[in-house]
């Protein structure tokens, strides 16, 4: 069966400082991967998607960028973070095809 | 619009059916209609989805009307742990299959 990770589930980090968030998918090939974000109290939005290795689109602008340097691998990097990047980040995989998306257990985190 | 229509809370007796609503108008034909919901401080969790005939799974029923403009997910029984936020999803077709969510319902249930 499919499992999907996302590490750390925690992070507290200072305005300015660098991120990286990790997602990774076991039991599947050539998955789609996804990025979202939730603020407080707020529906997901959509940061970026890949249909493949080195293939990222971004659906809003920002300063997060995103990269997937395996298959199976989504990560999502910020040179300097502000405040408003604070949220509930997920990650999710989608089999080629029409089916529909799976989530990780996501990561919170807090800028101050 | 991608978005979908949802109301903002329902509220349900636990052993009761739970008819979640949603409105779709502008669905075009190849577009999915996914349903997940969200427990505090999770991931959301897939429930159902379906294109133009009704649906049933282990978890739910999902209703779609015959334009397709509107669906209806249905839980048989509600129980304690169902209480969480109800997302209807119309998802974009094409091969990356994005998902726009909206706010969603949140559903209570009560004992």
């Amino acid at each position: 069966s499919q499992t999907i990770h996302q590490w750390p589930a925690t992070l507290v980090q200072p305005v300015g400082s660098p991120l990286s968030l990790e997602c990774t998918v076991e039991g599947t090939s050539n998955p789609n991967l996804y990025w979202y974000r939730q603020a407080a109290g707020r529906g997901l939005q959509l940061l970026f998607y890949s249909v493949g290795i080195g293939q990222i689109s971004s659906e809003v602008p920002q300063n997060l960028s995103a990269s997937r340097p395996q298959d199976r691998q989504f990560i999502l990097s910020s040179k300097k973070l502000l405040l408003s990047d604070s949220g509930f980040y997920l990650c999710a995989w989608k089999a080629p095809g029409p089916t529909t998306q799976y989530f990780g257990p996501g990561t919170r985190l807090l800028v101050l | 619009d991608a978005k979908t229509t949802q109301p903002n809370s329902m509220e349900s007796n636990e052993e009761e059916p739970v008819h979640l609503p949603c409105n779709h108008s502008t669905i075009s034909g190849t577009d999915y209609i996914h349903w997940y919901r969200q427990l505090p401080s999770q991931g959301p969790e897939y429930v159902i989805h379906g294109l133009t005939s009704n649906v049933n799974n282990r978890m739910a029923s999902l209703a779609i009307a015959e334009d397709r403009k509107s669906s209806t997910l249905i839980l048989h029984r509600a129980t304690l742990r169902d209480a969480a936020v109800y997302y209807c999803i119309r998802g974009i077709g094409g091969s990356q299959g994005n998902l726009i969510f909206g706010k969603g319902t949140k559903l209570s249930v009560k004992p």
